[in-house]
């Protein structure tokens, strides 16, 4: 199987502890996108890297997260110091980086609970 | 500011028959591209059709097909002969010309009755 893959798929944890999830996206693509969905909403979009560089963040990435993609291949996710409302469906999509309006591909998704 | 419309919460559909998905969007932009993504409970997004803002024919993707009305400005999603295994989640998204991440819906869920 060649998509996009996350790993965990699932996460259960206590508020206050640290959390980390990772991205494989498509081989040889170079944009990665990481959102948020919480239950009943659409996804939201966190951030997305082009390589290893960070281009773009939004304002729900709060300094409790970090994004990196250090050789832009796989991207890890860290959340520090959770929060029960971080508990949501963190997904995370590729495209081959070769313009705008390309087809995102997401990964399976991985589920936070922050209890 | 973009914004996606999507205004039906949930809806029932009978096997075999069809179904349109509404959504419904606002934008200054002249230039976008209309995405459709089918989320069942396992929580994957799986992509279905594109539609550019540009594109003169309307999109079609095996059952799939998308009812584009630019001036109306949406983007409406038919699913024919529907299938028990089309019971999901489905999401209207877009995105820009300058600017690559997508903006969604907040989704209509579908349930097919045998």
């Amino acid at each position: 199987d060649t998509g996009v893959s996350q790993d965990p798929r699932h996460k259960i944890t206590k508020r206050g502890q640290n959390v980390t999830f990772r991205c494989d996206p498509i081989s040889e693509h170079n944009r990665l996108y990481w959102y948020r969905q919480t239950l009943g909403q659409g996804p939201e979009f966190l951030t997305y890297f082009q390589n290893e560089a960070q281009l773009e963040k939004s304002r729900l990435l709060s300094d409790r997260f970090s994004a990196e993609r250090p050789k832009g291949s796989f991207s890890t996710l860290e959340i520090q110091r959770t929060e029960q409302g971080d508990s949501a469906m963190y997904l995370c999509a590729s495209t081959p980086g070769q313009g705008p309006r390309e087809t995102q591909y997401f990964g399976p998704g991985t589920r936070l609970l922050v209890l | 500011a973009q914004k996606i419309t999507q205004t039906q919460p949930g809806m029932f559909v009978q096997e075999k028959e069809a179904v349109t998905l509404d959504c419904t969007y606002d934008t200054s932009d002249p230039s976008y591209g209309l995405f459709w993504y089918k989320q069942p409970s396992s929580g994957e997004m799986i992509f279905l059709i594109y539609q550019g803002s540009y594109d003169q024919q309307n999109a079609t993707e095996g059952r799939y097909s998308l009812n584009f009305q630019k001036a109306r400005k949406s983007a409406n999603l038919v699913i024919s002969a529907s299938q028990l295994g089309d019971s999901a989640m489905y999401f209207c998204a877009m995105s820009f010309s300058n600017d690559y991440k997508l903006s969604f819906g907040a989704g209509t869920t579908v349930t097919v009755r045998a």
